[in-house]
């Protein structure tokens, strides 16, 4: 597809239950960033792979939360033994490194996690 | 460590007038860029304007500008004939040689 696609666009789980997110960056884009909004408020920066590097996983706020991303290709969110703080939406983004975070960073619709 | 500070959690403006939003940023390289991005209920996240820190020009896009000032670290952003779409939340953002680095977002509301 043209855009970044992420997958479901809504999820509503039991706490306890894992949950596994998913992105598809747009191809050619090296960048791919995972953020988490909770409603009304800011992004929040959960995790930033850039090609072969390590990523930067400084932004993960438990242990429950782990990303893979193969390649420069698909990357997924997953949390374990969700908790109903978890809820909030997940938006990834990618982009074109080209050496430096420089260009335009392009958005999924992000996927809406509701934990009961 | 880069930080993006917008000091404004909510600002309002009358359908046709202009308003500002502010953005402050703190970071040790020289070369960097800055945008600001807009976020409308849909939640759609999409890029208004980015400026290059090396040009001293602000940049414009229609009916969107900026003020850069690079020794204030200052990077404003000014909507002029403010229409009801504009309503949405903004995001200042800061990149370098490290990740980008989203401030905490100003949510506009225009009223007609």
């Amino acid at each position: 597809g043209a855009g970044v696609s992420q997958s479901p666009s809504n999820k509503v789980t039991e706490k306890g239950k894992d949950v596994e997110l998913r992105c598809d960056p747009i191809s050619g884009h090296t960048a791919l960033y995972w953020y988490r909004q909770s409603l009304g408020q800011g992004l929040e920066f959960l995790i930033y792979f850039q090609g072969n590097s390590a990523p930067d996983k400084s932004g993960l706020p438990s242990d429950r939360f782990s990303a893979e991303r193969t390649g420069e290709s698909v990357s997924t969110l997953t949390i374990q033994r969700t908790q109903q703080e978890d809820s909030a939406v997940y938006l990834c983004a990618s982009s074109f490194f080209r050496g430096r975070p420089t260009g335009e960073l392009f958005f999924g619709e992000g996927s809406r996690l509701t934990v009961l | 460590a880069q930080t993006v500070t917008q000091s404004q959690p909510e600002m309002s403006v009358q359908e046709a007038e202009t308003v500002t939003l502010s953005c402050t940023y703190d970071t040790s390289e020289s070369d960097y860029y800055l945008f600001w991005y807009k976020q409308p209920p849909s939640r759609q996240m999409i890029l208004v304007i980015r400026q290059e820190a090396y040009k001293q020009q602000n940049a414009t896009e229609n009916r969107f500008s900026v003020n850069f000032q690079k020794a204030a670290k200052s990077f404003s952003l000014k909507i002029s004939d403010s229409q009801l779409g504009d309503a949405a939340m903004y995001f200042c953002v800061q990149g370098g040689s490290e990740k980008l680095v989203f401030g905490k977002g100003t949510k506009l509301t225009v009223n007609p």
